[in-house]
């Protein structure tokens, strides 16, 4: 079945280390995304692609860090210079990031960082 | 002011009743609309996109109002299972495609 797939589901690291989150999709889609959720709050976006080797800042991208070297696979790494790194990521996809589609999300990384 | 807007809630209702909600959005450029269901430390889940005609599925109906700039979301006959946070999402073109999140409406669906 395609669909989107986020690891590790839960992960703790301590204050001041990098840490990297996976985000792999089969559904051939051309558009992916970072979002985070903070408890009682909606989801913010850090960072999206819209095709291999390039992406864009979102609202909230300081302190993150993306690539996109291969179609199906977009890896956020949270530095150390993230004040807040604690939060639930979401990584989403849509066929096409030009377009109006809905997007589809991955199971989401809980990260906690002490 | 933010651009989506929800009522929070918690909307407590008992099974079989029906309830529905509201979501405001701000930008008359806006040009797709969806519903997204999350459940408690999951993912949102696409529930169904909204049509200025009105849709439904099954017991969910999506009304969209261009003039008053709402989205509503009727769920009739009401589960357990529909306990969860329903989100309502924008897309409006502003410079290229952007997705706007509400912060969702908390349901709580009791025996």
């Amino acid at each position: 079945d395609g669909g989107i797939t986020q690891s590790p589901k839960y992960l703790f690291r301590k204050e001041g280390q990098n840490v990297t989150l996976s985000c792999e999709q089969n559904l051939n889609h051309d558009a992916m995304y970072w979002y985070r959720q903070d408890p009682g709050q909606g989801l913010r976006l850090i960072y999206y692609s819209q095709i291999v080797n390039d992406f864009q800042k979102g609202d909230i991208a300081e302190g993150y860090s993306v690539s996109r070297e291969k179609k199906e696979s977009f890896p956020l790494t949270v530095t150390s210079a993230q004040k807040n790194p604690t939060a639930f990521y979401l990584c989403a996809s849509s066929s096409q990031q030009g377009d109006n589609s809905p997007l589809h999300f991955g199971n989401g990384t809980r990260l906690t960082v002490t | 002011r933010k651009e989506v807007e929800q009522d929070p809630g918690p909307f407590n209702v008992p099974e079989g009743a029906t309830v529905a909600f509201n979501c405001t959005y701000s930008n008359s450029a806006s040009q797709s609309f969806f519903w997204y269901r999350q459940d408690c430390r999951k993912e949102p889940k696409l529930l169904m996109s909204v049509y200025s005609s009105g849709n439904e599925d099954g017991r969910f109906t999506a009304q969209l109002n261009r003039a008053s700039q709402y989205i509503s979301l009727l769920i009739r006959d009401s589960k357990l299972s529909d306990s969860a946070t329903y989100l309502c999402v924008v897309i409006l073109y502003r410079g290229g495609f952007k997705t706007i999140f509400g912060a969702g409406t908390r349901l709580f669906v009791k025996a």
